[in-house]
């Protein structure tokens, strides 16, 4: 059964600060990596996509990979109130499916 | 530029009742995948659609079937409910020729078995 790991927290940032994410996943085939925020009661919004070892930045937003470690993280800076939500990580494996991990509840404290 | 639209938004239905949830995909998409997320869990799976047919599938029972439309809409369907059916249904959408296509997602169908 593949899967993909997340501490589901709370976890709670001082606002102004750097909150750190974190995601494991099991299939080594798997291609492509996402994370998805969910406000509570709205559906799954997509902030970031990696598909290579490394980092990738787009904003506060910055995505790494590591594929011999299986392991895939998300880093907000300068954390907002409104980046208060659930943070879900997906992997695309090589059976093209979608994975979804349960999520981290992320809580900015003003 | 249409985003994923789902139908109805809220649905309340006793045991042993059917179900029917509609889908339209973004406008260009041409996949359609069907989620299942319990409150406090992350989105499970259900099955993915393209060309009409069922491509990929989860790990649920054959009660929960699917279509998909020339037009490229879906609908899920979830016979005999179970209690453990209340949940959120979302409907994702992507274009399935291009690789690590990202899924975009509707508001959702809140299902609530009483």
């Amino acid at each position: 059964q593949k899967e993909v790991e997340q501490n589901s927290g709370p976890l709670s940032v001082p606002e102004g600060a750097i909150a750190s994410l974190n995601c494991t996943y099991s299939d080594r085939g798997s291609q492509s990596f996402f994370w998805y925020r969910q406000y509570s009661g709205k559906s799954p919004e997509l902030i970031m996509f990696i598909y290579s070892n490394g980092d990738k930045e787009d904003g506060r937003f910055t995505a790494q990979l590591n594929k011999a470690s299986q392991y895939v993280s998300l880093l907000i800076r300068d954390s907002q109130p409104s980046d208060s939500a659930t943070y879900l990580c997906a992997v695309n494996g090589r059976d093209d499916k979608i994975i979804f991990g349960k999520g981290t509840r992320l809580h900015i404290l003003p | 530029d249409a985003g994923v639209t789902q139908s109805p938004t809220h649905l309340i239905k006793t045991r042993g009742q059917q179900v029917t949830l509609r889908c339209s995909p973004k406008s260009g998409h041409d996949t359609v995948s069907w989620y299942q997320q319990a409150l406090g869990q992350g989105p499970q799976f259900i099955f993915q659609y393209y060309e009409e047919e069922e491509r990929q599938r989860g790990n649920f029972p054959d009660r929960f079937s699917g279509h998909q439309f020339p037009n490229y809409s879906s609908e899920l369907n979830v016979n005999a409910l179970l209690l453990g059916d209340s949940a959120l249904y979302l409907c994702a959408s992507s274009r399935r020729r291009l690789t690590n296509e990202k899924l975009f997602f509707g508001s959702g169908t809140q299902l609530s078995v009483l």
